[in-house]
């Protein structure tokens, strides 16, 4: 079974800080995103990365970067968090193109 | 660029009824479509998955979704529902023909099962 897991469930943060999100996956997947998810908006691309050291913006990159210095890890930075960066955060990680997406138990995060 | 949006934010069912979950995609090129299903507090797993070849895909716990090009949706049904499948529903649509480029998420169903 593929399993992708997320360093923390839940985070406190200050307004301000940098705060690293990590995701690990098990199954030597190529490509690897991070997504937000709101109530009432849905799960939107942060960004994704089709291999080590490569990286995509995806839909809502500002305020964000990723680090992908190997196959297994990618990392989501918020170089300086602001409230409303307030959301869950899912990892997700896939095979390749016709793969399904597998994703991890989510990071809440609470910016203060 | 692609958009998924799904009619409804709220279906109530009594237990044993049928549901239907209803999602319209828009595209410029062709997609594959996805619908996953969270539980409280746990992330996100595939139910099922169109790629290609017949329009009626068979998923998990029960669960099918047909294809139909035309009136470009992707509805999800179900015969009869259990209270286990109270959960949060999403439709999802990404490139097909390469690209490794993430998914297009709708905003969600949350299938409330009514004893």
């Amino acid at each position: 079974d593929v399993k992708v897991t997320q360093s923390s469930r839940y985070l406190v943060k200050r307004t301000g800080e940098k705060v690293f999100l990590e995701c690990v996956q098990d199954m030597d997947h190529e490509n690897m995103f991070w997504y937000r998810q709101d109530p009432g908006l849905g799960l939107r691309l942060i960004y994704f990365s089709y291999d080590v050291k490569m990286k995509e913006k995806g839909d809502i990159p500002e305020g964000y970067s990723v680090s992908r210095e190997k196959k297994e890890r990618f990392s989501l930075i918020l170089e300086s968090a602001s409230t409303n960066q307030t959301s869950m955060y899912l990892c997700a990680s896939r095979e390749g193109v016709l793969y399904e997406q597998f994703f991890g138990p989510g990071t809440r995060l609470t910016v203060l | 660029a692609q958009s998924v949006t799904q009619l409804d934010s709220q279906v109530p069912v009594f237990e044993e009824a049928p549901v239907e979950l209803r999602c319209n995609y828009s595209s410029s090129v062709s997609v594959y479509l996805f619908w996953y299903v969270q539980y409280p507090n746990q992330g996100l797993q595939l139910l099922l998955k169109y790629l290609s070849g017949s329009t009626l895909v068979k998923g998990i716990n029960g669960f099918e979704a047909e294809f139909n090009k035309s009136q470009t949706s992707f509805h999800l049904r179900k015969p009869s529902v259990h209270i286990s499948d109270t959960a949060e529903y999403f439709c999802a649509v990404s490139r097909s023909g390469g690209g490794a480029d993430g998914l297009t998420f709708g905003k969600g169903t949350h299938l409330i099962i009514q004893p």
